[in-house]
């Protein structure tokens, strides 16, 4: 059964590192992609960006300056860092098996 | 980057009723390789965003048949027949064939 979950922080400060963890089962990391979608309070949904099976990484272009996304396959989690973090940056953040099964998502706040 | 245009924004509907809802894409959404990466997604309250259907108008794994996707190049609709009460919340196209993926804003279905 593909499983998918993140943790982090709730509450970041402004200008701070957000660091997030997507913990998967049910499937490699090696034989699939696991991308990241956040989700503004009340709003749609955006494609932060990925990690493929290989290890090679795509962002999107908006935040790639800020980003980075890793993993460690031996403990079956994916990484996401995101710094110099902004009150547009409060959101749910997903983490996703090729976009197909989602993680429930984690709130973060961005906020003093 | 690849902008998507849902319409309607919203829409309401009899239960056993039928809809249809339009994504519109601001380039062709056929891949090099010849496949069109578009799919739809469902986010009932409260939940993560699901799967519905991918590359046009395969069913994802357990969707049910009353769920139906069509269209070529920039046009596409996904029908619902039947409407269920199961079957609120709000329903995004994305695409997946250009980086960075992008998705629509969203059309809202409400039963009467």
């Amino acid at each position: 059964q593909v499983q998918l979950k993140e943790s982090g922080p709730g509450l970041v400060q402004p200008s701070q590192t957000l660091s997030l963890t997507c913990t998967v089962s049910g499937f490699s990391l090696t034989s699939n992609s696991v991308h990241w979608v956040r989700q503004p309070p009340g709003k749609g949904l955006e494609w932060v960006g990925a990690i493929w099976s290989g290890g090679s990484t795509d962002y999107n272009s908006a935040l790639k300056s800020r980003l980075s996304i890793s993993r460690d396959t031996s403990k079956s989690q994916v990484f996401l860092k995101m710094n110099s973090l902004q009150t547009e940056d409060t959101a749910i953040y997903f983490c996703t098996r090729e976009l197909a099964h989602w993680g429930q998502g984690v709130m973060v706040t961005v906020s003093s | 980057d690849v902008v998507m245009t849902q319409t309607p924004v919203s829409l309401s509907v009899s239960l056993g009723g039928q809809v249809s809802i339009s994504c519109r894409s601001s380039q062709s959404l056929v891949h090099n390789n010849g496949n069109t990466y578009l799919s739809w997604y469902l986010q009932k309250p409260g939940q993560s965003p699901q799967l519905l259907i991918y590359k046009v108008s395969n069913r994802f794994s357990g969707i049910s048949d009353r769920f139906s996707g069509s269209g070529s190049g920039t046009d596409f609709t996904l029908k619902i027949s039947r409407v269920e009460p199961d079957d609120l919340g709000v329903y995004y196209c994305g695409q997946g064939t250009q980086y960075p993926l992008t998705f629509g804003s969203g059309t809202k279905l409400e039963i009467k």
